[in-house]
């Protein structure tokens, strides 16, 4: 199967700061999306972004499907982004198989 | 629309226990999946089905069955628990797209299931 590396994998930021999560795949996906997990587990769905480029308030996402990668923005961060964020994606020739990456756990402090 | 229900959210079971883990969605979503996460690590497909009738083992299938008899329901059985299957373990359905297979997932609650 893929390889899904996300990196950082930790990440402090004060309240107000800007940043970047990066996110490899080792084979070209076709459905690429990003979650954040909150502090009670909860999976939130951000962006579904197989390619291009989105923006949902203060998140945007890009996906360079060609290069095999994809970027999570978050902008004038909040301490209510903290938690853990995953990247997954799956071959489009088999697509039921979705790789999940170890995630990058974001602390914004007040 | 409840999108995808898992129950129960929790269980203790005792080693060589068995049980079902029950995830039903009302999106009329072909794909269905089950995954488990494991304390500080991301979530690792245990089986996933393309429809009713079809299932397929993911990346760490050993423990577990599954079936798929309609579209809305993909049970997960645990015949024999033991300590290494503590875990919590997420349902999940997405569509599909002509040229695109699987789209954006969607995911249940989860069950926190502790075999002691």
């Amino acid at each position: 199967g893929i390889q899904v590396e996300q990196s950082p994998p930790d990440l402090i930021l004060q309240e107000g700061a800007n940043s970047t999560l990066r996110c490899n795949f080792s084979d070209s996906v076709n459905n690429l999306q990003w979650f954040h997990q909150n502090p009670w587990g909860q999976l939130i769905n951000l962006f579904y972004i197989p390619s291009g480029t989105k923006q949902n308030g203060r998140l945007s996402a890009t996906t360079v499907a060609t290069e095999r990668y994809s970027l999570l923005y978050i902008s004038s961060s909040q301490t209510t982004d903290s938690g853990v964020y995953f990247c997954a994606g799956a071959l489009w020739t088999n697509a039921g198989k979705s790789t999940f990456g170890d995630g990058t756990t974001l602390t914004v402090k007040p | 629309n409840a999108g995808v229900t898992q129950t129960p959210k929790f269980r203790i079971l005792k080693i060589g226990q068995s049980m079902t883990l029950q995830c039903t969605q009302d999106m009329n979503h072909n794909y269905m999946y089950w995954y488990r996460q494991d304390p500080g690590m991301g979530l690792k497909l245990i089986y996933y089905s393309v429809g009713a009738g079809i299932t397929d083992k993911g990346e760490v299938p050993n423990g577990y069955n599954v079936s798929r008899s309609t579209t809305e329901d993909f049970p997960l059985r645990l015949e024999l628990a033991a300590p290494s299957q503590t875990s919590v373990y997420f349902c999940a359905s997405s569509s599909t797209a002509p040229g695109q297979g699987a789209t954006e997932a969607f995911f249940g609650q989860g069950t926190r299931l502790t075999v002691v």
